[in-house]
Protein backbone atom coordinates (compact mmCIF):
# COMPACT_ATOMS: atom_id res chain seq x y z
CA UNK A 1 0.00 0.00 0.00
CA UNK A 2 1.31 3.35 -1.16
CA UNK A 3 1.67 5.88 2.14
CA UNK A 4 1.58 8.78 -0.53
CA UNK A 5 -0.80 8.68 -3.84
CA UNK A 6 -0.18 11.03 -6.62
CA UNK A 7 -2.40 11.93 -9.55
CA UNK A 8 -2.78 12.02 -12.16
CA UNK A 9 0.10 9.34 -13.02
CA UNK A 10 0.56 10.84 -16.26
CA UNK A 11 -0.48 14.21 -17.97
CA UNK A 12 -0.36 16.03 -21.36
CA UNK A 13 -1.37 19.36 -21.89
CA UNK A 14 -0.72 22.09 -24.41
CA UNK A 15 1.71 25.17 -23.73
CA UNK A 16 0.02 27.87 -22.40
CA UNK A 17 -2.85 25.63 -20.43
CA UNK A 18 -3.36 25.63 -16.71
CA UNK A 19 -2.85 22.10 -14.52
CA UNK A 20 -2.86 20.68 -11.03
CA UNK A 21 -1.65 17.65 -8.93
CA UNK A 22 -2.31 16.24 -6.14
CA UNK A 23 -1.03 14.10 -3.41
CA UNK A 24 -3.02 12.47 -0.86
CA UNK A 25 -2.19 10.61 2.12
CA UNK A 26 -3.62 9.24 5.28
CA UNK A 27 -1.18 10.23 7.63
CA UNK A 28 -0.01 13.24 8.82
CA UNK A 29 2.90 14.81 7.66
CA UNK A 30 5.14 17.04 9.93
CA UNK A 31 6.85 18.54 6.41
CA UNK A 32 6.36 17.88 3.02
CA UNK A 33 8.46 18.52 -0.19
CA UNK A 34 8.00 18.65 -4.22
CA UNK A 35 10.51 17.24 -6.49
CA UNK A 36 11.18 17.70 -10.13
CA UNK A 37 13.09 14.89 -11.24
CA UNK A 38 14.22 15.16 -14.82
CA UNK A 39 15.38 11.56 -16.83
CA UNK A 40 18.46 9.73 -15.26
CA UNK A 41 18.79 12.69 -13.19
CA UNK A 42 18.27 13.25 -9.11
CA UNK A 43 14.78 14.86 -8.17
CA UNK A 44 15.31 18.57 -7.77
CA UNK A 45 13.99 20.23 -4.79
CA UNK A 46 10.93 23.13 -5.73
CA UNK A 47 9.75 23.68 -2.64
CA UNK A 48 9.01 22.46 1.51
CA UNK A 49 5.52 23.14 3.32
CA UNK A 50 5.50 22.37 7.03
CA UNK A 51 2.52 24.54 8.20
CA UNK A 52 -1.44 23.40 7.62
CA UNK A 53 -3.32 25.80 5.34
CA UNK A 54 0.51 26.96 3.80
CA UNK A 55 1.12 28.51 0.42
CA UNK A 56 3.86 29.16 -1.48
CA UNK A 57 4.40 30.39 -5.05
CA UNK A 58 7.51 29.81 -7.07
CA UNK A 59 7.17 31.71 -9.78
CA UNK A 60 4.36 29.90 -12.13
CA UNK A 61 4.20 27.52 -9.16
CA UNK A 62 1.87 27.51 -6.43
CA UNK A 63 2.08 24.72 -3.59
CA UNK A 64 -0.30 24.04 -1.23
CA UNK A 65 -0.67 22.32 2.27
CA UNK A 66 -4.03 20.84 3.28
CA UNK A 67 -5.39 22.44 6.77
CA UNK A 68 -4.64 18.59 8.28
CA UNK A 69 -1.06 17.85 6.94
CA UNK A 70 -2.11 15.24 5.10
CA UNK A 71 -2.18 16.24 1.34
CA UNK A 72 -0.62 18.77 -1.15
CA UNK A 73 -1.58 19.89 -4.44
CA UNK A 74 0.82 21.70 -7.12
CA UNK A 75 -0.71 23.83 -10.05
CA UNK A 76 1.02 25.36 -12.45
CA UNK A 77 -0.31 28.48 -14.31
CA UNK A 78 0.63 28.83 -18.03
CA UNK A 79 2.52 25.85 -18.54
CA UNK A 80 6.14 25.66 -20.49
CA UNK A 81 7.93 22.99 -22.21
CA UNK A 82 10.21 23.51 -19.63
CA UNK A 83 8.14 22.19 -17.06
CA UNK A 84 7.69 19.13 -18.68
CA UNK A 85 9.25 16.20 -16.10
CA UNK A 86 8.76 13.87 -13.04
CA UNK A 87 7.08 15.47 -10.39
CA UNK A 88 7.30 13.88 -6.93
CA UNK A 89 5.93 14.74 -3.42
CA UNK A 90 7.46 13.05 -0.34
CA UNK A 91 6.41 13.71 2.95
CA UNK A 92 7.84 13.05 6.61
CA UNK A 93 5.79 11.44 8.58
CA UNK A 94 5.56 12.58 12.20
CA UNK A 95 8.00 14.04 13.75
CA UNK A 96 11.68 13.61 15.03
CA UNK A 97 12.23 11.77 11.91
CA UNK A 98 13.99 12.42 8.76
CA UNK A 99 12.82 9.61 6.60
CA UNK A 100 11.07 11.01 3.37
CA UNK A 101 8.39 8.91 1.91
CA UNK A 102 8.22 9.63 -1.84
CA UNK A 103 4.83 9.22 -4.09
CA UNK A 104 4.51 7.75 -7.15
CA UNK A 105 4.54 10.53 -9.35
CA UNK A 106 3.24 12.54 -11.99
CA UNK A 107 4.94 12.61 -15.22
CA UNK A 108 4.12 15.65 -16.77
CA UNK A 109 4.60 16.68 -21.07
CA UNK A 110 4.09 20.13 -21.96
CA UNK A 111 3.05 20.22 -25.46
CA UNK A 112 4.60 22.84 -27.66
CA UNK B 1 29.44 25.13 -4.25
CA UNK B 2 29.73 21.86 -5.36
CA UNK B 3 26.47 20.01 -4.76
CA UNK B 4 25.94 16.31 -4.07
CA UNK B 5 28.28 14.25 -5.85
CA UNK B 6 27.62 10.09 -6.69
CA UNK B 7 29.80 7.81 -8.51
CA UNK B 8 30.18 5.82 -10.25
CA UNK B 9 27.45 7.01 -13.11
CA UNK B 10 26.83 3.76 -14.53
CA UNK B 11 27.59 0.10 -13.45
CA UNK B 12 26.70 -3.01 -14.29
CA UNK B 13 27.19 -6.35 -12.45
CA UNK B 14 26.17 -10.05 -12.81
CA UNK B 15 23.94 -11.86 -9.93
CA UNK B 16 25.89 -12.82 -6.86
CA UNK B 17 28.27 -10.33 -7.30
CA UNK B 18 28.55 -7.02 -4.13
CA UNK B 19 28.59 -3.39 -5.41
CA UNK B 20 30.06 -0.24 -3.44
CA UNK B 21 28.35 3.44 -4.40
CA UNK B 22 29.90 6.30 -3.19
CA UNK B 23 28.19 10.01 -2.54
CA UNK B 24 30.17 13.16 -0.75
CA UNK B 25 27.36 15.32 0.34
CA UNK B 26 26.67 18.91 -0.13
CA UNK B 27 29.06 21.08 1.23
CA UNK B 28 28.07 22.07 5.11
CA UNK B 29 25.50 18.89 5.04
CA UNK B 30 26.25 16.11 8.06
CA UNK B 31 23.69 13.87 7.14
CA UNK B 32 23.58 11.22 3.90
CA UNK B 33 20.45 9.60 2.86
CA UNK B 34 20.25 6.26 0.49
CA UNK B 35 17.29 5.88 -1.29
CA UNK B 36 16.83 3.55 -4.23
CA UNK B 37 14.37 4.12 -7.39
CA UNK B 38 13.16 1.44 -9.35
CA UNK B 39 12.00 2.19 -13.28
CA UNK B 40 8.76 4.16 -13.13
CA UNK B 41 8.32 4.43 -9.28
CA UNK B 42 8.92 7.40 -6.05
CA UNK B 43 12.48 6.58 -5.01
CA UNK B 44 12.29 4.41 -1.69
CA UNK B 45 14.12 5.17 1.73
CA UNK B 46 17.24 2.99 2.17
CA UNK B 47 18.56 4.18 5.08
CA UNK B 48 20.30 7.56 6.47
CA UNK B 49 23.86 7.75 8.20
CA UNK B 50 24.86 10.59 10.35
CA UNK B 51 27.84 10.96 12.51
CA UNK B 52 29.31 8.27 11.15
CA UNK B 53 25.99 6.14 12.44
CA UNK B 54 23.14 4.52 10.48
CA UNK B 55 20.16 6.49 12.35
CA UNK B 56 17.46 5.28 10.26
CA UNK B 57 16.54 2.29 7.98
CA UNK B 58 13.80 1.58 5.56
CA UNK B 59 12.61 -2.42 4.39
CA UNK B 60 15.31 -3.65 2.59
CA UNK B 61 17.21 -6.91 3.74
CA UNK B 62 20.59 -6.78 5.61
CA UNK B 63 22.48 -7.40 2.09
CA UNK B 64 22.22 -3.59 2.12
CA UNK B 65 24.76 -2.07 4.20
CA UNK B 66 26.28 1.70 4.75
CA UNK B 67 29.40 3.44 6.10
CA UNK B 68 30.09 7.19 6.78
CA UNK B 69 33.02 8.51 7.17
CA UNK B 70 34.31 11.27 9.43
CA UNK B 71 34.58 14.17 6.33
CA UNK B 72 30.48 13.02 5.78
CA UNK B 73 30.82 11.10 2.53
CA UNK B 74 29.11 7.69 2.17
CA UNK B 75 29.04 4.21 0.76
CA UNK B 76 26.15 2.25 -0.01
CA UNK B 77 27.15 -1.80 -0.17
CA UNK B 78 24.92 -4.71 -2.20
CA UNK B 79 25.48 -7.94 -1.54
CA UNK B 80 24.87 -11.39 -3.33
CA UNK B 81 23.22 -8.85 -6.13
CA UNK B 82 19.98 -10.03 -7.37
CA UNK B 83 18.07 -8.76 -10.49
CA UNK B 84 15.60 -6.78 -8.78
CA UNK B 85 18.63 -4.48 -7.70
CA UNK B 86 18.60 -3.21 -10.79
CA UNK B 87 17.83 0.76 -10.41
CA UNK B 88 18.77 4.50 -10.07
CA UNK B 89 20.46 4.99 -6.48
CA UNK B 90 20.14 8.11 -5.01
CA UNK B 91 22.18 9.80 -2.44
CA UNK B 92 20.80 13.16 -0.44
CA UNK B 93 22.57 14.83 1.94
CA UNK B 94 20.83 17.38 4.83
CA UNK B 95 21.91 19.59 7.97
CA UNK B 96 18.91 19.40 10.58
CA UNK B 97 16.26 19.77 8.65
CA UNK B 98 13.48 18.05 6.30
CA UNK B 99 14.92 19.52 3.28
CA UNK B 100 17.26 16.96 1.75
CA UNK B 101 19.59 17.34 -1.25
CA UNK B 102 19.69 14.66 -4.21
CA UNK B 103 22.77 13.82 -5.96
CA UNK B 104 22.54 12.45 -9.57
CA UNK B 105 22.22 9.06 -8.49
CA UNK B 106 23.81 5.99 -10.08
CA UNK B 107 22.30 3.44 -12.38
CA UNK B 108 23.32 -0.03 -11.18
CA UNK B 109 22.27 -3.13 -13.63
CA UNK B 110 22.46 -6.72 -12.62
CA UNK B 111 22.22 -8.74 -15.34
Amino acid sequence: TQLLEQSPQFLSIQEGENLTVYCNSSSVFSSLQWYRQEPGEGPVLLVTVVTGGEVKKLKRLTFQFGDARKDSSLHITAAQPGDTGLYLCAGIVGFGNEKLTFGTGTRLTIIP
Amino acid sequence: DAGVTQSPTHLIKTRGQQVTLRCSPKSGHDTVSWYQQALGQGPQFIFQYYEEEERQRGNFPDRFSGHQFPNYSSELNVNALLLGDSALYLCASSLMGPEQFFGPGTRLTVL
